[in-house]
């Protein structure tokens, strides 16, 4: 089991560029989530999937959009980049969402110039 | 103020010995609490659940103080490998039991 894995690892854009994160996993979760994690601060929620063909709103959706047409993944679009997205994005994902472990992909390190 | 907070550290610990942290909570409703770990440039990975009873994992024990509204943690006899970040969880109130994640206490131990 490869667990969660995020493509790309790293990337580096230019203001107001576009690009599209990948998540899988192949736990067979239902729940999926997008966070972005900053110096200083928490874990914050983008969005989230409690199953197929679901998403929702957390905590900082703005600027991005997300997507879940198949189950084992959850992709994450940032429509036009901007220097405060820079940051270091995680996906998770839970098999309910009363369990306490989210289990983590590696990340990808994003830099918006 | 801050929904979770810790003491953001660094705590330098010599190893064997004990260290302890505590982070606060503001939402008196939370129901369920946890411990997670972060290496550097790593993804965080769930260390324990915190019960009200308190828990004991090895050299890791957590405890729970609800009218004061922290939770702790203690690590015993430190290892080198405990060097992380340490970060509190929270689970929020409504009803998809979304996390609330503290910034994290970072824990060195030195030889």
């Amino acid at each position: 089991n490869a667990g969660v894995t995020q493509t790309p690892k790293f990337r580096v854009l230019k203001t107001g560029q576009s690009m599209t994160l990948l998540c899988a996993q192949d736990m067979n979760h239902e729940y999926m989530y997008w966070y972005r994690q900053d110096p200083g601060m928490g874990l914050r929620l983008i969005h989230y999937s409690v199953g197929e063909g679901t998403t929702a709103k957390g905590e900082v959706p703005d600027g991005y959009n997300v997507s879940r047409l198949k189950k084992q993944n959850f992709l994450l679009g940032l429509e036009s980049a901007a220097p405060s997205q820079t940051s270091v994005y995680f996906c998770a994902s839970t098999l309910r969402r009363d369990l306490p472990e989210q289990y983590f992909g590696p990340g990808t390190r994003l830099t918006v110039t | 103020r801050k929904e979770v907070e810790q003491d953001p550290g660094p705590f330098n610990v010599p190893e064997g010995a004990t260290v302890a942290f505590n982070c606060t909570y503001s939402n008196s409703a939370s129901q369920s609490f946890f411990w997670y770990r972060q290496d550097c440039r790593k993804e965080p990975k769930l260390l324990m659940s915190v019960y009200s009873s308190g828990n004991e994992d090895g050299r890791f024990t957590a405890q729970l103080n609800r009218a004061s509204q922290y939770i702790s943690l203690l690590i015993r006899d430190s290892k080198l490998s405990d060097s992380a970040t340490y970060l509190c969880v929270v689970n929020g109130i409504d009803s998809n039991y979304q996390l609330i994640w503290g910034a994290g206490t970072k824990l060195i131990i030195k030889p």
